[in-house]
Protein backbone atom coordinates (compact mmCIF):
# COMPACT_ATOMS: atom_id res chain seq x y z
CA UNK A 1 0.00 0.00 0.00
CA UNK A 2 1.20 3.39 -0.29
CA UNK A 3 1.75 5.49 2.31
CA UNK A 4 2.16 8.59 2.42
CA UNK A 5 3.67 10.35 6.07
CA UNK A 6 2.95 14.11 7.22
CA UNK A 7 5.43 14.98 9.94
CA UNK A 8 2.70 16.44 12.31
CA UNK A 9 -0.44 16.06 12.90
CA UNK A 10 -0.74 18.81 15.13
CA UNK A 11 0.96 22.04 14.78
CA UNK A 12 1.07 25.93 17.00
CA UNK A 13 2.48 28.57 15.62
CA UNK A 14 3.04 32.13 16.02
CA UNK A 15 1.77 34.97 13.16
CA UNK A 16 5.00 35.93 11.56
CA UNK A 17 6.71 32.71 11.69
CA UNK A 18 8.29 31.24 8.98
CA UNK A 19 6.48 27.42 9.26
CA UNK A 20 7.68 24.22 7.43
CA UNK A 21 5.11 20.86 6.77
CA UNK A 22 7.50 18.13 5.32
CA UNK A 23 5.72 15.21 3.65
CA UNK A 24 6.92 12.17 2.57
CA UNK A 25 5.71 9.08 0.04
CA UNK A 26 7.29 5.70 0.21
CA UNK A 27 6.65 4.27 -3.28
CA UNK A 28 8.33 5.86 -5.62
CA UNK A 29 5.66 8.41 -7.08
CA UNK A 30 6.57 11.07 -9.47
CA UNK A 31 3.61 13.35 -8.40
CA UNK A 32 2.97 15.21 -4.98
CA UNK A 33 0.35 17.87 -4.30
CA UNK A 34 0.20 20.19 -1.12
CA UNK A 35 -3.91 20.62 -0.08
CA UNK A 36 -6.11 22.71 2.68
CA UNK A 37 -9.08 21.44 3.80
CA UNK A 38 -11.21 23.86 5.36
CA UNK A 39 -15.39 23.20 6.29
CA UNK A 40 -17.49 23.78 3.36
CA UNK A 41 -14.66 24.64 1.19
CA UNK A 42 -13.75 21.22 0.21
CA UNK A 43 -10.00 20.39 -0.62
CA UNK A 44 -8.16 23.02 -2.40
CA UNK A 45 -4.85 22.79 -4.63
CA UNK A 46 -2.10 25.15 -2.92
CA UNK A 47 0.68 23.64 -5.16
CA UNK A 48 1.81 20.23 -6.78
CA UNK A 49 4.76 19.20 -8.36
CA UNK A 50 5.32 16.79 -10.91
CA UNK A 51 9.39 15.76 -10.83
CA UNK A 52 12.29 16.73 -8.56
CA UNK A 53 12.81 20.55 -8.17
CA UNK A 54 9.21 21.49 -10.33
CA UNK A 55 6.66 23.04 -8.71
CA UNK A 56 3.23 23.89 -10.34
CA UNK A 57 1.03 26.83 -8.63
CA UNK A 58 -2.72 25.38 -7.72
CA UNK A 59 -5.82 27.04 -7.09
CA UNK A 60 -4.57 28.91 -3.93
CA UNK A 61 -0.69 29.94 -3.72
CA UNK A 62 -0.79 33.04 -2.22
CA UNK A 63 1.09 32.96 1.22
CA UNK A 64 2.83 29.52 0.53
CA UNK A 65 5.96 28.35 -1.63
CA UNK A 66 7.01 24.40 -1.91
CA UNK A 67 10.27 22.77 -1.98
CA UNK A 68 11.04 19.43 -3.80
CA UNK A 69 14.53 18.49 -3.44
CA UNK A 70 14.26 14.86 -3.54
CA UNK A 71 11.43 12.74 -5.27
CA UNK A 72 10.12 11.55 -2.11
CA UNK A 73 9.57 14.56 -0.01
CA UNK A 74 7.73 18.17 -0.57
CA UNK A 75 7.64 20.56 1.46
CA UNK A 76 4.88 23.39 1.91
CA UNK A 77 6.25 26.33 3.34
CA UNK A 78 4.70 29.23 4.94
CA UNK A 79 6.48 32.14 4.41
CA UNK A 80 5.08 34.37 6.75
CA UNK A 81 2.13 32.70 8.76
CA UNK A 82 -0.98 34.64 9.29
CA UNK A 83 -4.31 33.89 11.27
CA UNK A 84 -5.79 33.20 7.75
CA UNK A 85 -3.71 30.17 6.76
CA UNK A 86 -5.15 28.15 10.35
CA UNK A 87 -6.16 24.78 8.65
CA UNK A 88 -5.87 21.19 8.08
CA UNK A 89 -3.38 20.52 5.26
CA UNK A 90 -3.35 17.79 3.17
CA UNK A 91 -0.45 15.95 0.88
CA UNK A 92 -1.23 13.75 -1.38
CA UNK A 93 1.47 11.71 -4.27
CA UNK A 94 0.46 9.81 -7.39
CA UNK A 95 2.47 8.33 -9.87
CA UNK A 96 2.47 8.27 -13.92
CA UNK A 97 1.68 11.36 -16.00
CA UNK A 98 -2.14 11.04 -15.71
CA UNK A 99 -1.44 11.68 -12.50
CA UNK A 100 -4.17 9.60 -10.77
CA UNK A 101 -5.50 8.74 -8.54
CA UNK A 102 -4.13 10.00 -5.65
CA UNK A 103 -3.36 8.73 -2.06
CA UNK A 104 -3.53 11.28 0.75
CA UNK A 105 -1.67 11.66 3.94
CA UNK A 106 -3.52 11.71 7.38
CA UNK A 107 -2.97 15.92 7.34
CA UNK A 108 -1.45 18.05 9.87
CA UNK A 109 -3.58 20.66 11.26
CA UNK A 110 -2.14 23.60 11.81
CA UNK A 111 -3.34 26.67 14.01
CA UNK A 112 -1.61 29.92 13.84
CA UNK A 113 -1.98 32.13 16.70
CA UNK B 1 -16.98 29.34 -13.64
CA UNK B 2 -16.90 25.23 -13.29
CA UNK B 3 -17.57 23.47 -9.87
CA UNK B 4 -18.17 19.96 -8.37
CA UNK B 5 -21.18 20.05 -6.14
CA UNK B 6 -22.91 17.35 -4.09
CA UNK B 7 -26.82 17.64 -3.64
CA UNK B 8 -27.34 16.81 -0.03
CA UNK B 9 -24.88 17.56 2.70
CA UNK B 10 -26.04 15.02 5.15
CA UNK B 11 -27.30 11.28 4.69
CA UNK B 12 -29.19 9.33 7.08
CA UNK B 13 -28.70 5.22 6.07
CA UNK B 14 -30.08 2.47 7.85
CA UNK B 15 -27.91 -0.32 8.60
CA UNK B 16 -28.14 -2.83 5.61
CA UNK B 17 -29.62 -0.34 3.64
CA UNK B 18 -28.10 0.69 0.15
CA UNK B 19 -26.60 4.25 -0.09
CA UNK B 20 -26.76 6.63 -2.99
CA UNK B 21 -24.77 9.67 -3.03
CA UNK B 22 -24.95 12.23 -5.71
CA UNK B 23 -22.34 14.74 -7.37
CA UNK B 24 -23.46 16.98 -10.25
CA UNK B 25 -20.17 18.18 -12.58
CA UNK B 26 -20.20 21.13 -15.17
CA UNK B 27 -17.38 20.41 -16.84
CA UNK B 28 -17.91 18.77 -19.99
CA UNK B 29 -14.79 18.53 -20.44
CA UNK B 30 -13.45 16.35 -17.43
CA UNK B 31 -11.99 13.21 -18.36
CA UNK B 32 -11.29 11.32 -15.26
CA UNK B 33 -13.64 11.15 -11.61
CA UNK B 34 -13.40 9.85 -8.70
CA UNK B 35 -14.71 9.10 -5.24
CA UNK B 36 -12.79 9.64 -1.77
CA UNK B 37 -13.47 8.55 1.60
CA UNK B 38 -12.75 10.36 4.51
CA UNK B 39 -12.80 9.15 8.73
CA UNK B 40 -12.80 11.45 11.17
CA UNK B 41 -9.09 12.39 11.56
CA UNK B 42 -7.55 11.16 8.49
CA UNK B 43 -6.78 11.68 5.38
CA UNK B 44 -8.78 11.31 2.31
CA UNK B 45 -8.71 7.48 1.02
CA UNK B 46 -9.60 6.25 -2.27
CA UNK B 47 -12.97 4.16 -3.06
CA UNK B 48 -13.24 4.25 -6.74
CA UNK B 49 -12.48 5.95 -9.96
CA UNK B 50 -14.33 6.19 -13.63
CA UNK B 51 -13.57 7.49 -17.00
CA UNK B 52 -15.29 9.57 -18.62
CA UNK B 53 -15.64 6.77 -21.51
CA UNK B 54 -17.22 4.53 -19.10
CA UNK B 55 -20.69 4.75 -17.64
CA UNK B 56 -20.43 2.12 -14.61
CA UNK B 57 -17.79 0.59 -12.77
CA UNK B 58 -17.65 -1.62 -9.92
CA UNK B 59 -16.04 -2.05 -7.02
CA UNK B 60 -16.24 -4.46 -3.75
CA UNK B 61 -20.04 -3.30 -2.16
CA UNK B 62 -19.66 -0.07 -4.35
CA UNK B 63 -20.88 1.07 -7.65
CA UNK B 64 -19.89 4.47 -9.67
CA UNK B 65 -22.34 5.38 -12.02
CA UNK B 66 -21.31 8.55 -14.64
CA UNK B 67 -24.16 9.74 -16.83
CA UNK B 68 -22.49 12.44 -18.96
CA UNK B 69 -25.72 13.19 -20.62
CA UNK B 70 -26.97 15.37 -17.32
CA UNK B 71 -22.94 15.61 -15.82
CA UNK B 72 -24.39 13.15 -12.76
CA UNK B 73 -21.83 10.99 -10.81
CA UNK B 74 -23.15 8.83 -8.32
CA UNK B 75 -21.41 6.49 -5.46
CA UNK B 76 -23.47 3.40 -4.43
CA UNK B 77 -22.90 1.73 -1.61
CA UNK B 78 -24.35 -1.71 -0.75
CA UNK B 79 -25.40 -2.88 2.38
CA UNK B 80 -24.09 -0.24 4.13
CA UNK B 81 -22.13 -0.97 7.70
CA UNK B 82 -21.47 1.19 10.44
CA UNK B 83 -17.39 1.60 9.70
CA UNK B 84 -18.89 3.43 5.90
CA UNK B 85 -19.91 6.44 8.35
CA UNK B 86 -17.58 9.11 6.61
CA UNK B 87 -17.74 12.48 4.35
CA UNK B 88 -17.37 10.89 1.01
CA UNK B 89 -15.61 13.25 -1.55
CA UNK B 90 -16.47 13.39 -5.03
CA UNK B 91 -13.76 15.32 -7.70
CA UNK B 92 -13.38 15.69 -11.22
CA UNK B 93 -10.18 16.24 -13.43
CA UNK B 94 -10.13 18.77 -16.12
CA UNK B 95 -6.67 19.22 -16.59
CA UNK B 96 -3.55 17.57 -15.84
CA UNK B 97 -2.68 16.34 -12.37
CA UNK B 98 -5.27 18.37 -10.57
CA UNK B 99 -8.50 17.43 -9.28
CA UNK B 100 -11.50 19.62 -8.16
CA UNK B 101 -13.25 18.51 -5.17
CA UNK B 102 -17.00 19.10 -4.08
CA UNK B 103 -17.71 20.20 -0.56
CA UNK B 104 -18.43 16.31 0.74
CA UNK B 105 -21.20 14.56 1.87
CA UNK B 106 -21.12 13.34 5.31
CA UNK B 107 -23.20 9.95 5.50
CA UNK B 108 -24.51 8.74 9.02
CA UNK B 109 -25.58 4.73 9.79
CA UNK B 110 -28.12 4.38 12.00
CA UNK B 111 -28.32 0.99 13.61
Amino acid sequence: DVKVTQSSRYLVKRTGEKVFLECVQDMDHENMFWYRQDPGLGLRLIYFSYDVKMKEKGDIPEGYSVSREKKERFSLILESASTNQTSMYLCASSQGQGGQPQHFGDGTRLSIL
Amino acid sequence: GESVGLHLPTLSVQEGDNSIINCAYSNSASDYFIWYKQESGKGPQFIIDIRSNMDKRQGQRVTVLLNKTVKHLSLQIAATQPGDSAVYFCAERHSWGKLQFGAGTQVVVTP
